[in-house]
């Protein structure tokens, strides 16, 4: 199977623009979380969704959206670019809904940098 | 809310020498456990994972975790380390919430970073 694969794999922005990232998730998956990364905040949990659904949110401003799509491959989108925003942001995949054995698979994330 | 704690956020040891990573945890429930390695400018590989069966628990490339209730604990070890283990390890708990409505939110540790010296 393919694993996670995340578009683009870097991307430089300037501050007050827009970006769309991308995540196709392993086939047959239909959970999809996603992550911000950064060497000060460490792995953050931005917000998952679970059949075109979002089931879970942190704790970021509205900037940040996502949505998915009826195939499970989900987009997030990071409005009004702040030099903050710049991080590695990682897709992950998995089966379906708890008490399953879920276990979250990675892609290769999205190397973000604001000027 | 939950919360992980990786004791340590360098560790060095010699290749051939035992690793022992730390990570303990805070959850009022026992939680699904995860050990995820990263690689530089890659993602974040798993491990191995603890889901409430056996408490001592086997992963790859010869990494094993032990499930401590008692101490809320989760550390990692592998017999003998090789260089190809240098990188950056994550100690992570997930569970549901309370309605059972949110899932897939995993809670990361700070990372511990491994070197592996000659």
């Amino acid at each position: 199977k393919a694993g996670v694969t995340q578009t683009p794999r870097y991307l430089i922005k300037t501050r007050g623009q827009q970006v769309t990232l991308s995540c196709s998730p392993i086939s047959g998956h239909r959970s999809v979380s996603w992550y911000q990364q950064t060497p000060g905040q460490g792995l953050q949990f931005l917000f998952e969704y679970f059949s075109e659904t979002q089931r879970n949110k942190g704790n970021f401003p509205g900037r940040f959206s996502g949505r998915q799509f009826s195939n499970s491959r989900s987009e997030m989108n990071v409005s009004t670019l702040e030099l903050g925003d710049s991080a590695l942001y990682l897709c992950a995949s998995s089966p379906g809904a708890w008490p399953l054995q879920e276990t979250q698979y990675f892609g290769p994330g999205t190397r973000l940098l604001v000027l | 809310a939950q919360s992980v704690t990786q004791l340590g956020s360098h560790v060095s040891v010699s290749e051939g020498a035992l690793v022992l990573l730390r990570c303990n945890y805070s959850s009022s429930v026992p939680p699904y456990l995860f050990w995820y390695v990263q690689y530089p400018n890659q993602g974040l590989q798993l491990l191995l994972k603890y889901t409430s069966a056996a408490t001592l628990v086997k992963g790859i490339n010869g990494f094993e975790a032990e499930f401590k209730k008692s101490e809320t604990s989760f550390h990692l070890t592998k017999p003998s380390a090789h260089m190809s283990d240098a990188a950056e390890y994550f100690c992570a708990v997930g569970r549901p919430n309370a309605g059972g409505t949110s899932y897939g939110k995993l809670t990361f540790g700070q990372g511990t970073i491994l070197t592996v010296h000659p």
